[in-house]
């Protein structure tokens, strides 16, 4: 299945806001409300900070947040910190597939 | 605290077998679907198979990728997880995470998102 799309690197200074985008198509993204947010920093594993679009898991910041309009899903981070430094991956329910699909990931630079 | 930690990574030849193992703890092993899903070096993830909580009637799912060459499966009495690799490829190698499935949905019992991660074992395939 083919990967949703995300910009390769973003980048923001401390205290502002940036937002990464996540396009599917209308087997997933753009037809459900599943769509997840994953942060990875540097030699660890991956870890949830949203679901369903826009639910964050418990302990997770509330600068973290999620949106979806048509077929691209949106991850918020406001007031940037230097530990948000990190690469972020959307992923997705798919109908076409019997595993979800996720996008390439996006470099998160806080300068 | 959910603890998962995966074991069994290594360097094989190409063609060669490995199997993996994720030993779970802090919750019920048995309530939760798992999945297996890998990260080539310095590349994107990729749900590589999942598989649902009971043994009576288990769903397996798999990527394309490795459909035919990878097994998975569990026993939820020693709260353990396992992928059986065959005829490896140059293009399986990767880091290949243990994590907790919370929900799926479909007919096709597809996994929604992985709340919690072992650290990963890494799998080179090179000759």
């Amino acid at each position: 299945q083919s990967a949703l799309t995300q910009p390769a690197s973003v980048s923001g200074s401390p205290g502002q806001s940036i937002t990464i985008s996540c396009t599917g198509t209308s087997s997933d993204v753009g037809s459900y409300k599943f769509v997840s947010w994953y942060q990875q920093h540097p030699g660890r594993p991956p870890k949830l900070i949203i679901y369903d679009v826009s639910n964050r898991p418990s302990g997770v910041s509330d600068r973290f947040s999620g949106s979806k309009s048509g077929y691209t899903a949106s991850l918020t981070i406001s007031g940037l910190q230097t530990e948000d430094e990190a690469d972020y991956y959307c992923s997705s329910y798919t109908s076409a597939s019997t595993l979800g699909v996720f996008g390439g990931g996006t470099k998160l630079t806080v300068l | 605290q959910v603890l998962l930690v995966e074991s069994g990574g290594g360097l094989v030849k190409p063609g060669a077998s490995l199997r993996l193992s994720c030993a779970a703890s802090g919750f019920t092993f048995d309530e939760y679907y798992m999945s297996w899903i890998r990260q080539a070096p310095g590349k994107g993830l990729e749900w590589v198979s999942s598989i649902s909580h009971s043994v009576i009637d288990t769903y397996i799912n798999y990527a394309d990728s490795v459909k035919g060459r990878f097994t998975t499966s569990r026993d939820n009495a020693k709260n353990s997880l396992f992928l059986q690799m065959g005829s490896l490829r140059a293009e399986d190698t990767a880091v290949y995470y243990c994590a907790r499935v919370p929900r799926i949905a479909g007919d096709a019992n597809v996994p929604l998102e992985a709340d919690y991660w072992g650290q990963g074992t890494l799998v080179t395939v090179s000759s």
